[in-house]
């Protein structure tokens, strides 16, 4: 079974603060994903990375960067958090043309 | 037009109702199909993959229809636990993927 750690379930910070989400993967997936989840604007992708230290921008970058050193790692970085970035926040792994997508726990940001 | 539609719901049905669920997809050259479950304030989980000759799984039946772009999501003998959102979701080439925006679904006893 694929195994996508979230470091936190839930968070919460001050607007202005740098704010660090970390996903970290045990099944070598090349592929790993960002995505926030607001109610009534499903899921949509903020960045995604298809192997160590390269990434692709998704539909609602700004605001957001991110890292890869490692493969099995990939970080969502708020550079400066605002109010609106308030939201469910999942990170998900995928392996090839095929295969479903697998998702974390997600973590639940609160901006104050 | 949306890439991937549903239905949102909610669908309230009682217990051991039979319910189907639809999803339309626009882009024709999609390769593959999930159907995944997300229960309140939790993360997607996947259900099953949607396979083209269609595919079963205990009381879930999957159907693919290519030509018509849709999808359908069928549950026989609903059960409580069955309450939870249902995603549509289609990966058209490379790392995209789409979601739909979910049905949801009640059991009720």
């Amino acid at each position: 079974d694929v195994k996508v750690t979230q470091s936190s379930r839930y968070l919460v910070k001050r607007t202005g603060e740098k704010v660090f989400l970390e996903c970290v993967q045990d099944m070598d997936h090349e592929n790993m994903f960002w995505y926030r989840q607001d109610p009534g604007l499903g899921l949509r992708l903020i960045y995604f990375s298809y192997d160590v230290k390269m990434k692709e921008k998704g539909d609602i970058p700004e605001g957001y960067s991110v890292s890869r050193e490692k493969k099995e790692r990939f970080s969502l970085i708020l550079e400066s958090a605002s109010t609106n970035q308030t939201s469910m926040y999942l990170c998900a792994t995928w392996d090839r043309v095929g295969q479903p997508q697998h998702f974390g726990d997600g973590t639940r940001l609160s901006i104050l | 037009r949306k890439e991937v539609e549903q239905d949102p719901g909610p669908f309230n049905v009682p217990e051991g109702a039979t319910v189907a669920f639809n999803c339309t997809y626009s882009n024709s050259a999609s390769q593959s199909f999930f159907w995944y479950r997300q229960d309140c304030r939790k993360e997607p989980k996947l259900l099953m993959s949607v396979y083209s000759s269609g595919n079963e799984d205990g009381r879930f039946t999957a159907q693919l229809n290519r030509a018509s772009q849709y999808i359908s999501l069928l549950i026989r003998d609903s059960k409580l636990s069955d309450s939870a959102t249902y995603l549509c979701v289609v990966n058209n080439y490379g790392q995209n993927f789409v979601f739909g925006p979910g049905t949801r679904l009640s059991v009720l006893p």
